[in-house]
């Protein structure tokens, strides 16, 4: 059975960088049917899409974080990873990583959240 | 790249029918048939309802469905259960993604 698993500091401080990593139990994260993505919602607030990692390692990011947004993936640990750098308040938020079906482009799998704080 | 537009909530009695409306623009919900919907309970992850604006995913009853009309994506959920109490998100393909701004429906 899929599952994914965030982990990561959960208290940043601005303006340094938020890394968190998301670790993919029971499929190959290579797959070419699968993308894998990174979803962010700040307390009490919608969901924010931030950006989506492909199997040709290709990225594709929200234009309003693209400048401090970095998505990569290591395949021999079946983790793919999320660095946001120059983080403010406003960037506290509960982080999901999750699975992306390339025919649907829909997010399919998602893991439990991770809750980031931005705090000095 | 603006939240598509759904109403902050809506309500229906056990066994009636409710309707969330997700409004875009003709750069996301009018130009791709890439529209999911997510049910939100409170704590949890997000849970796909819909993909490819009317399909649902083995598992998700079909008292669940959903249409897409111009810019407008529509869920509905018929013969509403207690179960059913949760926020709701559209979502569109428009090179990128873009959720709706969420929906909280309430059984009364």
């Amino acid at each position: 059975q899929l599952q994914l698993q965030e982990s990561g500091p959960g208290l940043v401080k601005p303006p340094e960088t938020l890394s968190l990593t998301c670790t993919v139990s029971g499929a190959s994260i290579s797959s070419e049917s699968y993308y894998w993505v990174w979803i962010r919602q700040p307390p009490g607030q919608g969901l924010e899409w931030i950006g989506s990692i492909y199997h040709t390692r290709s990225t594709n990011y929200n234009p309003s974080l693209k400048s401090r947004v970095t998505i990569s993936v290591d395949t021999s640990k079946n983790q793919f990873s999320l660095n946001l750098g120059s983080v403010t308040a406003a960037d506290t938020a509960v982080y999901y990583c999750a699975r992306a079906i390339s025919s649907w482009d829909a997010f399919d799998i998602w893991g439990q959240g991770t809750m980031v704080t931005v705090s000095s | 790249q603006s939240a598509l537009t759904q109403p902050r909530s809506v309500s229906g009695s056990p066994g009636q029918s409710v309707s969330i409306s997700c409004t875009g623009t003709s750069s996301d919900v009018g130009s791709y048939n890439f529209v999911s919907w997510y049910q939100q309970h409170p704590g949890k992850a997000p849970k796909l309802m819909i993909y490819v604006v009317s399909n649902r995913p083995s598992g998700v009853p079909d008292r669940f469905s959903a249409s897409k009309s111009g810019n407008t994506a529509s869920l509905t959920i018929s013969g509403l259960q207690a179960e059913d109490e949760a926020d709701y998100y559209c979502c569109s393909y428009a090179g990128t993604y873009v959720f709706g701004t969420g929906t909280k429906v309430t059984v009364l």
